[in-house]
């Protein structure tokens, strides 16, 4: 059974800092995703990365695919009460399954 | 809208009870997913269809459970004899291709089921 891990389960922070988030595995993905979930929501895309080495940037938001893509991390700079949510990864075992990790939750505060 | 949407939003059933949690997703998309998200957990794979073609269920928790999609569009998941584990959030997603191109999954906003 392939399994994704996620650190820190829980994240508080305050507005204007930096975090990074991470997602971790023992298996392989041919690509692993990040998505955002909020209360009463279901997750939204934040981004797909594929090669393993991948950094890809969103505004403020920077994703990185590990080399071996077994695990991967999400950077956010000068967080914003916007960015309160659920982060979560998912990984793709070459189309034969969708794995989601647990998740991390944060909470940005004003 | 164009979305997934899924109905009813909040359901709540008496132990013993059989449910149906409707998913309409976005139109013309090949592949449907159906995901159990427990309180504070990420989303767990339960079945998923390729038009009307159930490819997959191996997330099934158990035979009391039972997803349709009769005509390729509307997909039906049906909860029988419903126990408090199956309390949870129910999501749906689609995509515009079939499940193993890794196109975007787009997700409803689910059903939250409680059972009683």
């Amino acid at each position: 059974t392939q399994l994704l891990e996620q650190s820190p389960q829980f994240l508080s922070i305050q507005e204007g800092e930096n975090l990074t988030v991470y997602c971790n595995s023992s298996s392989v993905f041919s690509s692993l995703q990040w998505y955002r979930q909020e209360p009463g929501e279901g997750p939204v895309l934040l981004v797909t990365v594929v090669t393993g080495g991948e950094v890809k940037k969103l505004k403020r938001l920077t994703f990185q695919f590990g080399d071996a893509r077994k695990d991967s991390s999400l950077h956010i700079t000068a967080a914003q009460p916007g960015d309160t949510g659920l982060y979560l990864c998912a990984g793709d075992n070459y189309g034969q399954n969708f794995v989601f990790g647990p998740g991390t939750r944060l909470s940005v505060l004003p | 809208g164009a979305g997934v949407s899924q109905s009813p939003r909040y359901k709540v059933a008496k132990r013993g009870q059989d449910v149906a949690l409707r998913c309409d997703p976005i139109s013309g998309h090949v592949s449907l997913f159906w995901y159990q998200q427990a309180l504070g957990q990420g989303p767990e794979f339960l079945t998923y269809f390729q038009n009307e073609a159930q490819l997959d269920k191996s997330g099934l928790p158990s035979d009391r459970f039972f997803a349709e999609r009769p005509e390729g569009s509307v997909s039906t998941l049906k909860i029988q004899r419903t126990q408090q584990e199956d309390s949870a959030v129910y999501l749906c997603a689609s995509s515009k291709g079939p499940p193993q191109s890794t196109d975007t999954q787009y997700f409803g906003p689910g059903t939250r089921l409680t059972v009683l």
